[in-house]
C-alpha cells in the first residue's frame, strides 16, 4: 500500500526554474529515498536521507526531512529539460534489504 | 552497485496466457523484490523473493497468479499467469544496490499489455 501522498501530482516549469516536490509518509522510517523514472522505465536512485538527518545535498538536488511532520521535500535547482520525469519518494522501516513503500509520485515537465 | 538485467522489456500477450519475466543480477543478493506499476500509478510490492525459501506475497497477490522462482542468489523470475487486461502494467524487480545506504537498484521494467 502507498505510504502517503506526494504533491503536487504534476508540475510544469520553465527551464532554469527550481522545482519543489513534497512527500508525506505515515509510519516510522529508517530512511527516505527519492527516485526518478523516465517514461515508465526503470527507477533511478537519486538520493537517500536517513531518519536522523534533516538535509542532504547532491549536485542540483536538495532533500529535507522532517520526521516530526513525517514529510520530505525534493528541490531540483536550475532545472533542465532532461529533468522531465516522474519523481517518487520511498521509505523503508528497517535497515537494509527491506521492501520500499512508494509515494504516488510527481510528474515534472521542464519546458525549454 | 548491483546491476540488473531484466527481460523482456515489453510484450503484448493474449488473455489467458502466461508470461515469465526474468531478472539477472551481476552480484549475489539475498533478497529480490518484485513490484507492479499500473498505468499512471506508483509502484506496489508484489512479493519478496528470498533464495532457498518460498516468496512472501503482499496482500492482494497470490502465488497461483504470480509464481516466483529464485533458484540462486543472482536470478529470479516472476510469472504472470492466466492474464487478463487488468494485468497490463509495468513489472519491475529490485535489489539493494549495496550495503550502507545507497538505495535500491531496479531493473529496466517489463511493460506488459494484455489484449
Amino acid at each position: 500500500s502507498q505510504q502517503g501522498e506526494e504533491d503536487p501530482q504534476a508540475l510544469s516549469i520553465q527551464e532554469g526554474e527550481n522545482a519543489t516536490m513534497n512527500c508525506s509518509y505515515k509510519t516510522s522510517i529508517n530512511n527516505l529515498q527519492w527516485y526518478r523514472q523516465n517514461s515508465g522505465r526503470g527507477l533511478v536512485h537519486l538520493i537517500l536521507i536517513r531518519s536522523n538527518e534533516r538535509e542532504k545535498h547532491s549536485g542540483r538536488l536538495r532533500v529535507t526531512l522532517d520526521t516530526s511532520k513525517k514529510s520530505s521535500s525534493l528541490l531540483i535547482t536550475a532545472s533542465r529539460a532532461a529533468d522531465t520525469a516522474s519523481y517518487f519518494c520511498a521509505t523503508d522501516e528497517k535497515s537494509g534489504n527491506t521492501p520500499l513503500v512508494f509515494g504516488k509520485g510527481t510528474r515534472l515537465s521542464v519546458i525549454a | 552497485s548491483a546491476v540488473i538485467s531484466q527481460k523482456p522489456s515489453r510484450d503484448i500477450c493474449q488473455r489467458g496466457t502466461s508470461l515469465t519475466i526474468q531478472c539477472q543480477v551481476d552480484s549475489q543478493v539475498t533478497m529480490m523484490f518484485w513490484y507492479r506499476q499500473q498505468p499512471g500509478q506508483s509502484l506496489t510490492l508484489i512479493a519478496t523473493a528470498n533464495q532457498g525459501s518460498e516468496a512472501t506475497y503482499e496482500s492482494g497477490f497470490v502465488i497461483d497468479k504470480f509464481p516466483i522462482s529464485r533458484p540462486n542468489l543472482t536470478f529470479s523470475t516472476l510469472t504472470v499467469s492466466n492474464m487478463s487486461p487488468e494485468d497490463s502494467s509495468i513489472y519491475l524487480c529490485s535489489v539493494e544496490a549495496a550495503r550502507g545506504g545507497y538505495g535500491y537498484t531496479f531493473g529496466s521494467g517489463t511493460r506488459l499489455t494484455v489484449v
